[in-house]
């Protein structure tokens, strides 16, 4: 049975950082692409980064390019979201998920306050 | 960027209903779209992929069709479970993949 388990959100001021973790088992992690998609309060599904199985290829919209950065470990079945200059609007639940959207975390809440 | 346009951005229906749902894409995507449905504090759950295949165990009152710039989502006889938001998702760009704005399924 495949299994995402992120982890690492919690609340955060503002200018703040955070990393996310997504926790694969299942599954035979690098030979698949991964993605990481928000949604805040209230709000509809946001895709925030891809990345390639071997890691050599990313993606990023707009809303998050030059402060977000996703990386991933394949020997320890592991997906990463590093956070920096954390805004408000970044505020939302991060999902981890599969590209092929057939497998998803259950999220993590990220909160951005003062 | 491709950009992902639903409609309508809610709807009202009753069980038994047929219900269909509407996403433009803003480039040709071919037939690179999927089809999802969420309900309240759950993540997305896959329906239909390459516009048209059902992902196993959905039912078969779900179908998808489309390609290229417009696609559907029908759901035959409306169930309860059915009542839910539903989200459409470009997989054409390499690791971009942008959705749709969803649509709200109520009673």
């Amino acid at each position: 049975e495949v299994r995402l388990l992120e982890s690492g959100g919690g609340l955060v001021q503002p200018g703040g950082s955070l990393r996310l973790s997504c926790a694969a088992s299942g599954l035979t992690f690098g030979s698949y692409d991964m993605t990481w998609v928000r949604q805040a309060p209230g709000r509809g599904l946001e895709w925030v980064s891809g990345i390639s199985g071997s890691g050599d290829n990313t993606k990023y919209a707009d809303s998050v390019k030059g402060r977000f950065t996703i990386s991933r470990d394949n020997s320890r079945n592991t997906l990463f979201l590093q956070m920096n200059s954390l805004r408000l609007e970044d505020t939302a639940v991060y999902f981890c998920a599969k590209a092929a959207g057939d497998h998803w975390g259950q999220g993590t809440l990220v909160s951005v306050s003062s | 960027d491709i950009q992902m346009t639903q409609s309508p951005s809610s709807l009202a229906a009753s069980v038994g209903d047929r219900v269909t749902i509407t996403c433009r894409a803003s480039q040709s995507i071919s037939r690179y779209l999927i089809w999802y449905q969420q309900k309240p504090g759950k993540a997305p759950k896959l329906l239909i992929y390459g516009a048209s295949s059902l992902e196993s165990g959905v039912p078969s009152r779900f179908s998808g069709s489309g390609s290229g710039t417009d696609f559907t989502l029908t759901i035959n006889n409306l169930q309860p479970e059915d009542f839910a938001t539903y989200y459409c998702q470009q997989t054409y760009s390499t690791l971009m993949f942008t959705f749709g704005q969803g649509t709200k399924v109520e009673i």
